[in-house]
C-alpha cells in the first residue's frame, strides 16, 4: 500500500473558525510533511515530521499548527485564517528525511476561507 | 538551496519520446536530482531521481551530465496520461535535511 490519504477532500471555513486537517500513511514511513499550493503554482513547504518530532518549520504564520501523535498521523490545525490562505494542502511521507528518499503525495485537501 | 531551470512547456506527440531538460549549474556534490510530476487535479507523483549515474525506471530515464550542472527526464513513449507539469528539484542534505524546494516546472502537453 503507497497510498497517502487526506481528509476532508474539500473545506470551506470562515476567518473565524477552527478546523483541522488529517493526513495518514500505513507505509510506515517516519517523515512527513505539509505543502501549500496556490493556483498554477508549485507546491511549497511549510512542515517537517521526523520521527514525530518537528523538525522544519517554513516560517509559517502561527495560525497553522501542526501536530504529529503517531507515526501514522498528521494534523494540521486551523484558526482565524485569511482568505489568501485558500489554497490545496498536500500531505506527503518518505521512509525518513534522508535526500535520495521519494515523497509519497496524498491528493490534498482544497481549503476556500471566505 | 540550489535552484533549477526548467523551459516553461513543452509539446510532444503521443507515442513519441519526450526530452525533459533542466539546469542546475549551482548543484553541489551530496545535492540528488529528483523528478516529479503533478497530473491535473492530483498531488505530485515521484519519478525518478539520481545522483552522478544514469538512473532507469519503469516510468522513465534520468540521465545526468558529467559535470552533474544539467539532467535530462527522458519519457521513452509519450502517452495523453503523461500530460502533467514536471518538476526537477535539487534536495540537499545538512541543514536542509528533508526539504523539497519545487521550481516553477515544465509543462507537458501530449497530443495523440
Amino acid at each position: 500500500d503507497t497510498e497517502v490519504t487526506q481528509t476532508p477532500k474539500h473545506l470551506v471555513m470562515g476567518m473565524t473558525n477552527k478546523k483541522s486537517l488529517k493526513c495518514e500513511q500505513h507505509m510506515g514511513h517516519r517523515a512527513m510533511y505539509w505543502y501549500k499550493q496556490k493556483a498554477k503554482k508549485p507546491p511549497e513547504l511549510m512542515f517537517v515530521y521526523s520521527y514525530e518530532k518537528l523538525s522544519i518549520n517554513e516560517s509559517v504564520p502561527s495560525r497553522f499548527s501542526p501536530e504529529c501523535p503517531n507515526s501514522s498521523l498528521l494534523n494540521l490545525h486551523l484558526h482565524a485564517l485569511q482568505p489568501e490562505d485558500s489554497a490545496l494542502y498536500l500531505c506527503a511521507s518518505s521512509q525518513d528525511r534522508g535526500a535520495p528518499r521519494e515523497q509519497y503525495f496524498g491528493p490534498g485537501t482544497r481549503l476556500t476561507v471566505t | 538551496d540550489a535552484k533549477t531551470t526548467q523551459p516553461n512547456s513543452m509539446e510532444s506527440n503521443e507515442e513519441e519520446p519526450v526530452h525533459l531538460p533542466c539546469n542546475h549549474s549551482t548543484i553541489s556534490g551530496t545535492d540528488y536530482i529528483h523528478w516529479y510530476r503533478q497530473l491535473p487535479s492530483q498531488g505530485p507523483e515521484y519519478v525518478i531521481h539520481g545522483l552522478t549515474s544514469n538512473v532507469n525506471n519503469r516510468m522513465a530515464s534520468l540521465a545526468i551530465a558529467e559535470d552533474r550542472k544539467s539532467s535530462t527526464l527522458i519519457l521513452h513513449r509519450a502517452t495523453l496520461r503523461d500530460a502533467a507539469v514536471y518538476y526537477c528539484i535539487l534536495r540537499a542534505g545538512g541543514t536542509s535535511y528533508g526539504k523539497l524546494t519545487f521550481g516553477q516546472g515544465t509543462i507537458l502537453t501530449v497530443h495523440p
